[in-house]
């Protein structure tokens, strides 16, 4: 079945670090690949997004690569702030028949920076 | 911004009642979810609803779950007869259309604690 694995957190940096959070997974087919960010207090909200193999989805200063030769989405930020600060999820997606998709999360890393 | 609203926020009860969940999605919004996350662990899918019937349901999605869309606004989850397994943060989220790029929109979630 499918699955995604993401770095164990927690991840805690200074602002202005170089982030790198680890996603791989294994699907059937050609799945598309996300980051999903949940504030504190707040609902899941995407991030990025890639539907196919070298695309690179990119959103307020965060990037990801959809890489399918190491089936890896690793999310990169050059620069972290400290409202950056939340709980990263990977997700795919994947027909599970019909015209429905659904996603499969990873646990989730909760990224703390500090001033 | 349109939002999915959930309510409860948190949800205390006692091994045995019936709790039901509720969500008002997005109002053009034509595909539902609920999700789970028990601490520590995945987000996990339950079940997904379109054209007011369930379209797919995991494992999880037992005789003890059931969902309903009562009045054209509110989708709900209930559960007939908590487990202290039950016991997670509970996701709503809806979808325009469905597809592997159609992007999911999350509540805030309801944390349920089965005692």
């Amino acid at each position: 079945g499918n699955s995604v694995t993401q770095m164990e957190g927690p991840v805690t940096l200074s602002e202005e670090a170089f982030l790198t959070i680890n996603c791989t997974y294994t699907a059937t087919g050609y799945p598309s690949l996300f980051w999903y960010v949940q504030y504190p207090g707040e609902g899941l909200q995407l991030l990025l997004k890639a539907t196919k193999a070298d695309d690179k989805g990119s959103n307020k200063g965060f990037e990801a690569t959809y890489r399918k030769e190491t089936t890896s989405f690793h999310l990169e930020k050059g620069s972290v702030q400290v409202s950056d600060s939340a709980v990263y999820f990977c997700a795919l997606s994947s027909n599970s028949g019909g015209s429905n998709y659904k996603l499969t999360f990873g646990k989730g890393t909760l990224l703390t920076v500090n001033p | 911004e349109p939002e999915v609203t959930q309510t409860p926020s948190h949800q205390v009860t006692q091994m045995g009642q019936e709790v039901i969940l509720r969500c008002v999605p997005i109002s053009n919004h034509l595909y539902f979810y609920w999700y789970r996350q028990i601490l520590g662990q995945k987000v996990e899918f339950l079940v997904s609803f379109y054209n007011n019937e369930i379209s797919e349901k995991s494992e999880i999605f037992d005789d003890q779950f059931s969902v309903e869309r009562p009045d054209g606004s509110n989708f709900t989850l209930k559960i007939r007869s908590t487990k202290l397994e039950d016991s997670a943060m509970y996701f709503c989220a809806s979808s325009e259309r469905s597809g592997s790029t159609g992007e999911l929109f999350f509540g805030e979630g309801s944390r349920l604690t089965v005692l």
